[in-house]
């Protein structure tokens, strides 16, 4: 068990409330990256971190906000939710720093529906 | 951009069938990971790939990576119910490796 976990696990929330995502590690690693799954999409990365308080766009960033203030913690916000980003949300960690590869390791995932 | 292509989409195959799942880069290929995704759950790393030509098992799963660096197959041989899920192809940007993208998968089922 690599120590990464995401909370909520489920949620459902309406059009236009704030919503925040947590992934938490127990592993100290310095990559984390949120990516969403869409049917048909496969996984696409929305924003990632390379350190506390360094974070950078992936694909799919629009809507989407980050935070990082501590090693372990790294937060997606969706500051006004809209039905497009119902989808499930995967956290992940790289041990890429200490391997040299970019070997992700997952969260459970949060599904998260937007009516 | 980079994308990655991955085939077939779905697969429905007969307990101890052979199957292949391939993944088509539009360039070259840097570093390619395969994972695998369990109904409802998150990723879990099988194999990676870096050398042209390079070729990796486990278990009864053989990823290969071509020469050209652009295309990789993952192949089960004898497959088993438990080798169902969803298998997805990931590859390192060559601008940019601290980002990771991922193909849109393979949903398998293999039935008794």
């Amino acid at each position: 068990d690599a120590g990464i976990t995401q909370s909520p696990r489920h949620k459902v929330t309406e059009t236009g409330t704030p919503v925040t995502l947590r992934c938490h590690q127990t592993e100290n690693h310095r990559y984390m990256y949120w990516y969403r799954q869409d049917p048909g999409h496969g996984l696409r990365l929305i924003h990632y971190s390379y350190g506390v308080k360094d974070t950078d766009k992936g694909e799919v960033s629009d809507g989407y906000s980050v935070s990082r203030s501590k090693t372990e913690d790294f937060l997606l916000t969706l500051e006004s939710a809209t039905s497009s980003q119902t989808s499930v949300y995967f956290c992940a960690i790289s041990e890429r720093e200490r391997s040299g590869a970019n070997v992700l390791t997952f969260g459970a995932g949060s599904r998260l529906t937007v009516l | 951009s980079q994308e990655l292509e991955q085939s077939p989409q779905s697969l429905i195959v007969q307990e101890g069938k052979n199957l292949t799942i391939n993944c088509t880069s539009s360039k070259t290929l840097y570093g390619l990971y395969w994972y695998k995704q369990k109904y409802g759950e998150g990723l879990i790393f099988l194999m990676m790939l870096q050398k042209g030509g390079e070729e990796k098992s486990h278990e009864k799963i053989t990823a290969k990576l071509d020469e050209k660096k652009q295309q990789s197959s993952l192949h089960i041989t004898a497959s088993q119910p438990s080798h169902a899920g969803i298998y997805l192809c990931g590859a390192d940007l060559p601008y940019n490796t601290d980002k990771l993208i991922f193909g849109t998968g393979t949903r398998l089922q293999v039935f008794p």
